[in-house]
């Protein structure tokens, strides 16, 4: 199985910040990865699909990079809206596999 | 608008089964796959499976086989899955999910249900 390893776990920042999440793969899964955000109580959002595609309606402030094992996203301006928990997820091979995700707050 | 629309909680006891719903609403069911997963508390998600709605056919996670059957009912576009056999290690969030048009897996996502598995 691929593993996803998320950096860092938690992330506290103010408004306005630049904020990265990086997600490595246990090996090359050749851009088929996806960023979701989930707020507490509620299903997972998909932001980025393929790397570096925006979901329709997903804000242009959410971009994301990437290849081989190494993945990326970036929220340039950080809005208050912004907080909760994005995970990564691999879609290159099965069984299909999500990172540990990463608790973002808002300072 | 394509809407995914979970049955409600559960609470079933250690070695009981539970079969999950998905009704869906605002798309062609049989052209699409309907994937399901699992978050456990303050845990990590876990992809269990997936079917397609078109003629049922199924992959499955391999941690998973012989844990969930998943199953689909055309006539009202529903997808359902049914847990087994069901320990405390099953008490989760239980999510059905779609792909989007283009977008990949996951795009369109139910409420989920809650099971928890209690003596």
């Amino acid at each position: 199985d691929i593993q996803m390893t998320q950096s860092p776990s938690l992330l506290s920042a103010s408004v306005g910040d630049r904020v990265t999440i990086n997600c490595k793969a246990s090996q090359n899964i050749n851009k088929y990865l996806n960023w979701y955000q989930q707020k507490l109580g509620e299903a997972p959002k998909l932001l980025i699909y393929n790397t570096n595609n925006l979901q329709t309606g997903i804000p242009s402030r959410f971009s994301g990079s990437g290849s081989g094992t190494d993945y990326t996203l970036t929220i340039s301006s950080l809005q208050p809206e912004d907080f909760g928990t994005y995970f990564c997820f691999q879609h290159n091979s099965w069984p299909l596999t999500f990172g540990s995700g990463t608790k973002l707050e808002i300072k | 608008e394509v809407q995914l629309q979970q049955s409600g909680a559960e609470l079933v006891k250690p070695g009981a089964s539970v079969k999950l719903s998905c009704k869906t609403s605002g798309y062609t069911f049989s052209n699409y796959y309907m994937s399901w997963l699992k978050q456990m508390p303050g845990q990590n998600i876990e992809w269990i499976g997936n079917i397609y709605g078109g003629n049922g056919g199924t992959g499955y996670n391999q941690k998973f086989k012989g844990k969930a059957t998943l199953t689909v009912d055309k006539s009202s576009s529903t997808a359902y899955m049914d847990l087994s056999s069901l320990t405390s290690e099953d008490s989760a969030v239980y999510f059905c999910a779609r792909p989007g048009l283009g977008t990949g897996w996951f795009a369109y996502w139910g409420q989920g249900t809650l099971v928890t598995v209690s003596s």
